[in-house]
């Protein structure tokens, strides 16, 4: 499969506790997304990277979360201190140059208990 | 404000009826417009998208969606509906207001039931 796979699917912490998500793009789309799905909601964005360059990054990304794509690959997704609203589905994305429409993964189902 | 709504929540259709889930936006500029569904547990998958052109854009299963500029709307529709096709679509315009990194505002989602 040539996808967009992300890893792991689900995740159960506990409040406080740091938790690391990884996005693994299609391999020649230089662009990556990470967005946030609440229940009954459609995604919002969150941060956006070009190569490792990180362009751009929502309102929404307080300061407990990070975001790095090392070598313009895989991108890795940090939350420091969760709490219980960050339980959601995050969803990466990855686009090649030059065209408009964006590859989702399965994306990681966060739940903090 | 840049923004996407989906009015239905839910849409029914009996199988074999046309289908239509019905999205309006807003945007300065020109919108780029995209429709995705998502089944359970999955990821979203790409239909289709209008950039320019045609106004009535094809795309996967069938599905097809009509650009109406002055009623700023983008309907997505399919002659007829399978059982198959349940699942939460999405409709998604291109966010004007950054430096063209194309991130996506979507509307909140609406379920399609398809009855046998």
């Amino acid at each position: 499969d040539t996808g967009v796979s992300q890893d792991p699917r689900h995740k159960i912490t506990k409040r406080g506790q740091n938790v690391t998500f990884r996005c693994d793009p299609i391999s020649e789309h230089n662009r990556l997304y990470w967005y946030r799905q609440t229940l009954g909601q459609g995604p919002e964005f969150l941060t956006y990277f070009q190569n490792e360059a990180q362009l751009e990054k929502s309102r929404l990304l307080s300061d407990r979360f990070s975001a790095e794509r090392p070598k313009g690959s895989f991108s890795t997704l940090e939350i420091q201190r969760t709490e219980q609203g960050d339980s959601a589905m995050y969803l990466c994305a990855s686009q090649a140059g030059g065209s408009y429409e964006q590859y989702f993964g399965p994306g990681t189902r966060l739940t903090v208990t | 404000a840049q923004s996407v709504a989906q009015p239905e929540d839910q849409v029914n259709v009996a199988e074999g009826n046309p289908l239509t889930v019905k999205c309006t936006y807003s945007v300065s500029g020109n919108p780029y417009l995209f429709w995705y569904v998502q089944y359970p547990n999955r990821g979203l998958q790409f239909l289709l998208k209008y950039i320019t052109g045609d106004n009535l854009v094809k795309g996967s299963y069938g599905f097809e969606a009509e650009f109406n500029k002055s009623q700023t709307s983008f309907h997505l529709k399919k002659p007829s509906a399978l059982v198959s096709d349940s699942a939460l679509y999405f409709c998604a315009v291109r966010d004007l207001r950054d430096g063209g990194y194309n991130k996506l505002i979507f509307g909140a989602g609406t379920r399609l039931a398809v009855h046998p």
